[in-house]
């Protein structure tokens, strides 16, 4: 069973323009980690947020954390076409952490 | 330096054959993972390995999945009597030694189609 789920599935802006999705879990996590993939293969590490922190930058991205809604989300701000990509949140639940488990994802499309 | 490296990286079978698919990870990289995903979903957690050690094998979809490795090198993962269901991207990710905070470094994956 996937432990995040993302949320909008789908999501189609113009460059220039911030893109946000959200990630929902269920169960305590030690921390929550985003990940992009394009063309539906490896997926690249894009940032990592602890369970103690609430924001974190870097770059061009913004994690917010809310461990009472056991929710997340990730803004890319100034979207480029580049940004084209499924984004995905995975958790370590703090009962097996050696397990990173994926929720669904999100597609971003970004058009010039 | 090399990253996390899978091979082959199309692989198209028959129905009831068995394959073999192999993950070199990252020189130092104790930790190795094996994800299944079908197409436009999302990741499917099939096996984890510490060193050579796989403390949690609840992924694996039925006795007709293993996997091996060979101390903290390479990871075979071997389907049997392959399935038109087993058709998906199998992906290997690994990292340092075994830690909640560390993120996966992931390579680009196996397609395998069973016909």
């Amino acid at each position: 069973s996937q432990q995040g789920e993302e949320d909008p599935q789908a999501l189609s802006i113009q460059e220039g323009e911030n893109a946000t999705m959200n990630c929902s879990y269920k169960t305590s996590i030690n921390n929550l980690q985003w990940y992009r993939q394009n063309s539906g293969r490896g997926l690249v590490h894009l940032i990592l947020i602890r369970s103690n922190e609430r924001e974190k930058h870097s770059g061009r991205l913004r994690v917010t954390l809310d461990t009472s809604k056991k929710s997340s989300s990730l803004l890319i701000t100034a979207s480029r076409a580049a940004d084209t990509a499924s984004y995905f949140c995975a958790t370590v639940r703090t009962d097996s952490w050696g397990k990173l488990q994926f929720g669904a994802g999100t597609q971003v499309v970004v058009t010039p | 330096g090399a990253g996390v490296s899978q091979s082959p990286s199309n692989k198209v079978t028959e129905k009831g054959k068995d394959v073999e698919l192999r993950c070199d990870p990252i020189s130092g990289h104790t930790a190795l993972y094996w994800y299944r995903q079908r197409l436009g979903q999302g990741l499917e957690f099939l096996i984890y390995f510490q060193g050579n050690s796989a403390p949690d094998k609840s992924g694996l979809p039925s006795d007709r999945f293993s996997a091996e490795r060979t101390g903290e090198s390479v990871s075979t993962l071997t389907i049997q009597r392959t399935q038109q269901e087993d058709s998906a991207v199998y992906l290997c990710a690994s990292s340092p030694p075994l830690g909640a905070g560390i993120p996966l470094h992931f390579g680009n994956g196996t397609r395998l189609t069973v016909t």
